[in-house]
């Protein structure tokens, strides 16, 4: 079983349209929860992290952890164009191994204007 | 704030031979680290520098490669020699110390590499 199950769509999307992208894992030593954006020819970008479970909220994104469940989600809100990458997400252990991050296959979305 | 630069940005070379890529990290960033993509597969971890120190490197896959960061600034990563499965996208990241909480990386575009 793979630590991270990230499905990697395709997902294509409306503009405006409220997208769900989601991860589950199976390691329960992960305490941080980080979702990077991705576009074309270029490196993963940090959106987002989380710390242990609960909410976040940046402008239009918000990341969700439920730990008990070991389930993570990003939401886009209003979803534009240029929200068009692939979205990976990526977990780490706390303390002395927290740059080791495990990342899932990504999902990539499209948003058509 | 420059960013993460990595160089080249793709190389194909044939199987047998010899590539190094080099990764420049964000100016005074001590940690330093190599990740790779293989197509179809997870971005991984490979190996972890601070400054000069390889400090983890349970990644690499065999010794045909090699990472060194001379004088704890720029880092290079030879394989040698090059077989097919090692292409895929090699990015580099660095990172600050002394941050208690979640470890922020910044990745770079990633080198490309192709093995015919």
């Amino acid at each position: 079983q793979k630590e991270v199950e990230q499905d990697p769509g395709p997902l294509s999307v409306p503009e405006g349209a409220i997208v769900s992208l989601n991860c589950t894992y199976s390691n329960s030593a992960f305490q941080y929860f980080m979702w990077y954006r991705q576009y074309s020819r270029k490196g993963p970008e940090l959106l987002m992290y989380t710390y242990s479970s609960g909410n976040k909220e940046d402008g239009r994104f918000t990341a969700q952890v439920d730990k008990s469940s070991k389930y993570i989600s990003l939401f886009i809100r209003d979803s534009q164009p240029s929200d068009s990458a692939t979205y990976l997400c990526a977990m780490s252990k706390s303390g002395g191994s927290n740059y080791k991050l495990t990342f899932g296959k990504g999902t990539l979305l499209t948003v058509n204007p | 704030e420059a960013g993460v630069t990595q160089f080249p940005s793709h190389s194909v070379i044939e199987k047998g031979q010899t590539v190094t890529l080099r990764c420049d990290p964000i100016s005074g960033h001590d940690n330093l680290y190599w990740y790779r993509r293989v197509m179809g597969k997870e971005i991984k971890f490979l190996l972890h520098f601070v400054k000069e120190s390889k400090q983890d490197e349970s990644g690499m896959p065999n010794n045909r490669f090699l990472a060194e960061r001379t004088g704890g600034t720029y880092s290079t990563l030879k394989v040698q020699p090059a077989e097919l499965e090692d292409s895929g996208v090699y990015f580099c990241a660095s990172s600050q110390t002394g941050h208690s909480g979640a470890n922020v990386l910044t990745f770079g575009a990633g080198s490309r590499l192709t093995v015919l």
